[in-house]
């Protein structure tokens, strides 16, 4: 099993430029989840994801879009990028919600950079 | 909601010292508590979790942690840290019931010096 891996791992954007990340995992997981991290401020939740067809918003959603078409993918979309949003980002799973079901299962990240 | 505290920002110890991170958490019901370890340059793995039952939990690399549910806390600890200890530890909290809420604490980043 691969587990969660992200795509790509590094990119340098403008500012306005759009992208999309993506995140894939094999565990056959109902949630999946995109936290970014900036230094001194832990892990936040940007959005999330119950399954199949289905997206919330987190903790800092703006300025980001996703969508779960399938299951094991979770994509995240910067439509313009700001510098602010240079950080980077990690992409999770877990079986679902309550419980042992709680514990999450992250990706290797994707450092971007916008200037 | 939730919230996690990580006093500790920055630690530096020597080579066998002993490591204690600070971990408090704020919220009114049961939680699952995890420690997360990220090593430089690398993504986030997890050192231990806590569910149920006995409140002191053994994770990988030696470290382990005391829930102390009458102070909310969950330190983590290891009796003799090493330099390839050197990372930033994360401590997370989420309601036992879920509700996709994982909160990390801003992390607290060690060096271990040899």
């Amino acid at each position: 099993n691969a587990g969660v891996t992200q795509t790509p791992k590094f990119r340098v954007l403008k500012t306005g430029q759009s992208m999309t990340l993506l995140c894939a995992q094999d565990m056959n997981h109902e949630y999946m989840y995109w936290y970014r991290q900036d230094p001194g401020m832990g892990l936040r939740l940007i959005h999330y994801s119950v399954g199949e067809g289905t997206t919330a918003k987190g903790e800092v959603p703006d300025g980001y879009n996703v969508s779960r078409l399938k299951k094991q993918n979770f994509l995240l979309g910067l439509e313009s990028a700001a510098p602010s949003q240079t950080s980077v980002y990690f992409c999770a799973s877990s079986y679902g919600s309550g419980g042992t079901y709680n514990e999450q299962f992250f990706g290797p990240g994707t450092r971007l950079t916008v200037l | 909601a939730q919230s996690v505290s990580q006093h500790n920002h920055h630690v530096i110890l020597s080579e066998a010292a002993s490591l204690e991170l600070g971990c408090n958490y704020s919220y009114g019901g049961t939680v699952n508590l995890f420690w997360y370890v990220q090593y430089p340059g690398q993504h986030l793995q997890l050192l231990l979790k806590y569910f149920s039952g006995d409140p002191l939990v053994k994770g990988i690399k030696g470290f382990e942690a005391e829930f102390i549910k009458s102070k909310f806390s969950f330190n983590l600890r290891k009796p003799s840290v090493q330099w390839s200890d050197t990372a930033e530890y994360f401590c997370a909290v989420i309601p036992t019931g879920g509700g996709n809420k994982l909160t990390f604490g801003t992390g607290t980043q060690l060096k271990v010096e040899l």
